[in-house]
C-alpha cells in the first residue's frame, strides 16, 4: 500500500524478541492493526489498536503506536518458529471509512 | 467460534470465462468486504456490503460484481476473466464499523 509502509524482511533467532514497524502517512488512521498470513494461508488477526492509545500488550504481543510520528510497531517476545509469517500492518482512516488500508508486508523468518 | 467461510477454496478458470466465489459471513456480522491480493502483494480493498446495500468501492474492475443476500452472504461474480485476476480472494465480515476477521481465501487461477 502506498499510504502504510514496512520493511520487507526481519530475520530473527528463536527465542530473541521481533520488532516490526510500521509508518502510516494519513493522520485521520483511526485504528490500526496487525494481521499475520502463513504461506499459502489467510489473514489472521493479531492485535489491534485505537489511535487515541500509544500501547497495548496481549501475552507476547506489544503494540507501540508514536501518533506524532505515524509510527506503530509490534513486538513478538521470544520468537517461535510458528511466528515465521508474514506480518501485515492496516490502517483504516476514519470512523465512517472501514475498508483496510495494508501495507507490503514484513516477511519474519525465524532461525534455530 | 464459527469463522468465515469461502467456497471454492480453490479455483482454475480460463481465460474469458466466468466465475463466482461465494463468503459466508461469521453468525450476526452484517457487513462483508471483498479483497483482492496479487502474488507478491499486499490485499486491496475491492467493495464492501452493509446490510445489502454497497456501502464502499474500491479498485474492482467493471468486468466484477457483487451482492449481498438477505442472509447476508455475498457472492462475487469475475466475467471475462483476465491472467491478472489470478490472486487469492479474500472475503472479510464485521459487525457494523468493527473489526474484520478474514475467511480463508479463494484461490484463483486463470489459464
Amino acid at each position: 500500500g502506498e499510504d502504510v509502509e514496512q520493511s520487507l524482511f526481519l530475520s530473527v533467532r528463536e527465542g530473541d524478541s521481533s520488532v516490526i514497524n510500521c509508518t502510516y502517512t494519513d493522520s485521520s488512521s483511526t485504528y490500526l492493526y496487525w494481521y499475520k498470513q502463513e504461506p499459502g494461508a489467510g489473514l489472521q488477526l493479531l492485535t489491534y489498536i485505537f489511535s487515541n492509545m500509544d500501547m497495548k500488550q496481549d501475552q507476547r504481543l506489544t503494540v507501540l503506536l508514536n501518533k506524532k510520528d505515524k509510527h506503530l510497531s509490534l513486538r513478538i517476545a521470544d520468537t517461535q518458529t510458528g511466528d515465521s509469517a508474514i506480518y501485515f500492518c492496516a490502517e483504516t482512516l476514519s470512523l465512517n471509512d472501514y475498508k483496510l488500508s495494508f501495507g507490503a508486508g514484513t516477511t519474519v523468518t525465524v532461525r534455530a | 467460534a464459527a469463522g468465515v467461510i469461502q467456497s471454492p477454496r480453490h479455483l482454475i478458470k480460463e481465460k474469458r470465462e466466468t466465475a463466482t466465489l461465494k463468503c459466508y459471513p461469521i453468525p450476526r456480522h452484517d457487513t462483508v468486504y471483498w479483497y483482492q491480493q496479487g502474488p507478491g502483494q499486499d490485499p486491496q480493498f475491492l467493495i464492501s456490503f452493509y446490510e445489502k446495500m454497497q456501502s464502499d468501492k474500491g479498485s474492482i474492475p467493471d468486468r466484477f460484481s457483487a451482492q449481498q443476500f438477505s442472509d447476508y452472504h455475498s457472492e462475487l461474480n469475475m466475467s471475462s476473466l483476465e491472467l491478472g485476476d489470478s490472486a487469492l480472494y479474500f472475503c472479510a465480515s464485521s459487525g457494523f464499523g468493527e473489526t474484520q476477521y478474514f475467511g480463508p481465501g479463494t484461490r484463483l487461477l486463470v489459464l
